[in-house]
């Protein structure tokens, strides 16, 4: 059973342009909602994270909604860059009863061209 | 953030050997680690908790006995594949932290 889909499985995007990955989840008692980025070869790198008691969170060109009712969250990546290039997961989990047991969604390929 | 050193980066062995993988917090103490199975181009699964001074809690339909996990320290968890077979290989990757999940570099084990 997939606990977290994630949408589209790939992009391609123009540098500058942004970039938008969409995740929905069926568990409601998740609780902490990450992003990772992850190159060939190495482990997930966090991006940024988000809980349920705020509807979006920003750091630098890097942006969560969360959209609780919907069980939707989603990254937006601003002014997207080549080096941005590389494979998103967004995952959940539900810290509280299993502490940072992820559940991964199926992960989207972005490219950016230059 | 906090870091989790993963070793070794690489390993190829002959089918049939035995494989261990080290993952450390190093910065951190965790009672509590996680190890991870990813096939080229797919997510992550998860393949079992890693429990300090206490059994591992292994996910439906992976093998305990093929995949031995042990927690000494608050700062070590090892996986062995034993009895290693060319379908084992795969990237192997174990993530600590309490507030956040911090990952390791990730083991590349091939099976020949």
């Amino acid at each position: 059973q997939q606990q977290v889909k994630q949408s589209p499985q790939s992009l391609i995007v123009q540098k500058g342009g942004i970039s938008i990955i969409n995740c929905a989840y069926e568990n409601t008692a998740f609780d902490y909602f990450p992003w990772y980025q992850q190159f060939p070869g190495k482990g997930p790198a966090l991006l940024i994270a988000i809980r349920p008691d705020v509807s979006e969170k920003k750091e630098g060109r890097f942006t969560i909604s969360f959209n609780k009712s919907a069980k939707q969250f989603s990254l937006h990546i601003m002014d997207s860059q080549p080096g941005d290039s590389a494979t998103y997961f967004c995952a959940a989990s539900w810290i509280k009863a299993a502490g940072n047991k992820l559940t991964f969604g199926g992960g989207t390929r972005v490219l950016v061209k230059p | 953030g906090a870091v989790v050193s993963q070793h070794p980066s690489r390993v190829i062995c002959k089918s049939g050997t035995s494989v261990k993988i080290e993952c450390r917090s190093l910065d951190f103490q965790a009672t509590t680690m996680f190890w991870y199975r990813q096939f080229p181009k797919k997510s992550l699964m998860l393949m079992a908790t890693s429990n300090e001074g206490s059994k591992a809690t292994y996910e439906q339909g992976v093998e305990k006995d093929k995949f031995l996990i042990n927690h000494a320290s608050l700062t070590l968890s090892t996986l062995t594949v034993t009895s290693a077979h060319p379908e084992d290989s795969s990237f192997y990757i174990c993530s600590a932290g309490s507030d956040e999940a911090f990952f390791g570099q990730g083991t590349r084990l091939t099976v020949v």
